[in-house]
């Protein structure tokens, strides 16, 4: 099964700042990877597919990049609201596994 | 408007069984795949299982294989996750979710419910 590692696991940062999360899959899944965002208490929210285009409706601070084994969530200039927990998705159909990265959990410094 | 509601969780002793629900609405239920992804408290998320449009294709973690089963009835735009022989590492908030592009079996959750509790306890 292949497995996707995020890191770092929690960050810190400032209003402003730009701010990087790498997700890294044990073996190659070509583009096959979503990014979504869930605040406390709240349904997780898709922010990027297809590891770079942008969700309907989400800011253009979010990016995405990569493919193969190696992405990168990019958020340019942190704001408030961003305070949240990170994910990565890996989704390919043969065989059906959809495989979460661990999280990254971001806060304001 | 999409709408996802999960129902059927609750409190359940080791080893018992459970059925959770999803009543999907505001979109063409057998024109998608579906999902259940769940989440232990303060854990991350964890993807389930998942059943495409027409339940030809399933597919299942592997924590959950040969105890859990998905299922759908496109004619009462419902998915169903049948859960036998529970353990405690299954106390979870579950989630239903909807696969964004029409036929494909996977891909990107555009949609979620708002989940519904299991606790697996004596």
């Amino acid at each position: 099964d292949i497995q996707m590692t995020q890191s770092p696991s929690s960050l810190s940062a400032s209003v402003g700042d730009r701010v990087t999360i790498t997700c890294r899959a044990s073996q190659g899944i070509s583009n096959y990877l979503a990014w979504y965002q869930q605040k406390p208490g709240k349904v997780p929210k898709l922010l990027i597919y297809a590891a770079s285009t942008l969700q309907s409706g989400v800011p253009s601070r979010f990016s995405g990049s990569g493919s193969g084994t190696d992405f990168t969530l990019t958020i340019s200039s942190l704001q408030p609201e961003d305070v949240a927990t990170y994910y990565c998705q890996k989704y390919n159909s043969a065989p059906l596994s959809l495989t979460f990265g661990g999280g990254t959990k971001v806060e304001i410094k | 408007e999409v709408q996802l509601v999960e129902s059927g969780g609750g409190l359940v002793q080791p080893g018992r069984s459970l059925r959770l629900s999803c009543a999907a609405s505001g979109f063409t239920f057998d024109d998608y795949a579906m999902h259940w992804v769940r989440q232990a408290p303060g854990k991350g998320l964890e993807w389930v299982s998942g059943i495409s449009w027409n339940s030809g294709s399933i597919g299942y973690a592997d924590s959950v294989k040969g105890r859990f089963t998905i299922s759908r009835d496109n004619a009462k735009n419902s998915l169903y996750l049948q859960m036998n022989s529970l353990r405690a590492e299954d106390t979870a908030l579950y989630y239903c979710a909807k696969v964004s592009s029409v036929i494909a079996v996977a891909g990107q959750f555009d949609y979620w419910g708002q989940g519904t509790l299991v606790t697996v306890s004596s």
